[in-house]
């Protein structure tokens, strides 16, 4: 069974420095899709970025972006220049396929001090 | 606008008294998904629809039943409440499936006493 682990419940950091979110999980699978997404207090779940395990390079999005190790099954996620509207709840996510369902881990609450 | 729309947004109810959480996406989406979130637990998919006609159970299916008649409603149907249920429940949509990206409703807040 496909499982994702996120050891880290909460962190907080100062507004502009760089952080980095940690998540693990667990497949036998060769071929899969890794997700971050971000819900803020508003609890909206918004996709921050998403990694095909085939796809050797990294996934990036403006400040977001990610450390993807496979043979680890290592999906980190880095976000640079923190501001005060990253403070959310972060889930790392997986998929095998389009028609199985998405595993989430069971988030990281991220506080952005000022 | 694109989006999924929740209703409603906060309930009350008592226990054993029917109750109907609707989604309604207009994204043309043919992937839908009940999930719950509780504290510790993160996200767990309650059903799922592919298409029309189509759903199927996800991991914690118990205690809920739903419907997927026309292709952008996916109602979540609680028969018989229990206390259990108090959670916070998402409705997701995808167009091309779960390896792709899934939008979210803004959520149910549910507590049953």
């Amino acid at each position: 069974a496909q499982t994702v682990t996120q050891s880290q419940p909460e962190m907080s950091v100062q507004e502009a420095e760089t952080v980095t979110l940690s998540c693990t999980y667990d497949t036998s699978e060769n071929n899969y899709y890794l997700f971050w997404y971000k819900q803020p207090p508003s609890r909206q779940m918004i996709l921050v970025i998403r990694q095909e395990a085939y796809k050797q390079q990294n996934a990036t999005e403006n400040r977001f972006s990610v450390n993807f190790q496979k043979a680890a099954k290592s999906f980190s996620l880095k976000i640079s220049d923190s501001q005060l509207g990253d403070t959310a709840m972060y889930f790392c996510a997986f998929s095998r396929r389009r028609d199985d369902k998405i595993i989430f881990g069971k988030g990281t609450r991220l506080h952005i001090l000022p | 606008e694109a989006q999924v729309t929740q209703n409603p947004r906060y309930l009350i109810t008592v226990t054993g008294k029917k109750l109907t959480v609707t989604c309604s996406q207009n994204m043309n989406h043919e992937y839908m998904s009940w999930y719950r979130q509780d504290p510790g637990l993160g996200l767990r998919q309650i059903y799922y629809s592919m298409n029309v006609e189509v759903t199927d159970k996800g991991d914690v299916p118990e205690g809920y039943k739903v419907s997927r008649k026309e292709k952008r409603n996916f109602p979540l149907i609680l028969e018989s409440p229990s206390p259990n249920q108090t959670s916070l429940y998402f409705c997701a949509s995808s167009l091309r499936g779960w390896n792709t990206e899934a939008f979210f409703g803004q959520g149910t807040r549910l507590t049953v006493v």
